[in-house]
């Protein structure tokens, strides 16, 4: 089944804790994004990766690092979380290039800090 | 700092309604923009594109540049169009979404 995959689906975790949520795409894709949605549905782009490399990179708090070990996977590393941190992650991929490609994004990782 | 913005948090009307999903962009050259939806319990996924000019489930959207709005009009509402929709705004790949509209079709 060719998508885009993110584990795990629900994440809650304590004020302070580090965590990570992995993505992967079988779709062929040269770049992945992270997004963020806030309570208010919200989305705002976070970062986007091509080919292993960052391109987008958008205010966010050093907190987060993202880290592609392939041009498959892109994973969010959260370290000291807050409670302004829950929301709900989405990844997603698109072909590479300059121009617009159509992006396929993932079901979506609820993340909630106590 | 390009700005998409979408008046209507939600919008309810009945079946067989028309519906007009507003949305204005910060003026800047030659825009690209998208309308994206996510269906309750499915992925936010491509609804469709200004530069396409097509009409994707009953649903088009025109530009105009003289009022920087890209709106989303479908004449005859159906309940399976109950969903939040984006209004989106792309410079290359970098994705900038407006607030988003959730629409209820009531039967």
């Amino acid at each position: 089944d060719t998508a885009v995959s993110q584990t795990p689906k629900y994440l809650v975790t304590q004020m302070g804790n580090d965590k990570s949520i992995k993505c992967e795409q079988n779709l062929g894709h040269d770049t992945m994004y992270w997004y963020k949605q806030d309570s208010k549905k919200f989305l705002k782009i976070m970062f986007s990766y091509n080919n292993k490399e960052l391109i987008i990179n958008e205010t966010v708090p050093n907190r987060f690092s993202p880290k592609s070990p392939d041009k498959a996977h892109l994973n969010l590393h959260i370290n000291s979380l807050e409670l302004g941190d829950s929301a709900v992650y989405f990844c997603a991929s698109s072909q590479g290039g300059l121009s617009y490609n159509e992006q396929f994004f993932g079901p979506g990782t609820r993340l909630t800090v106590l | 700092a390009q700005r998409v913005t979408q008046p209507e948090k939600l919008l309810s009307v009945f079946k067989g309604a028309p519906v007009e999903l507003k949305c204005n962009y910060s003026y800047s050259g030659s825009p690209e923009l998208f309308w994206y939806v996510q269906y309750s319990r499915q992925r936010l996924q491509l609804l469709l594109r200004h530069i396409s000019r097509e009409s994707i489930k009953g649903f088009t959207a025109d530009l105009n540049k003289g009022e920087t709005s890209f709106h989303l009009k479908k004449p005859f509402a159906q309940e399976e169009d109950s969903a939040m929709y984006y209004c989106v705004r792309a410079a290359g790949n970098k994705l900038t979404f407006g607030g988003g509209t959730r629409v209820l079709v009531k039967p």
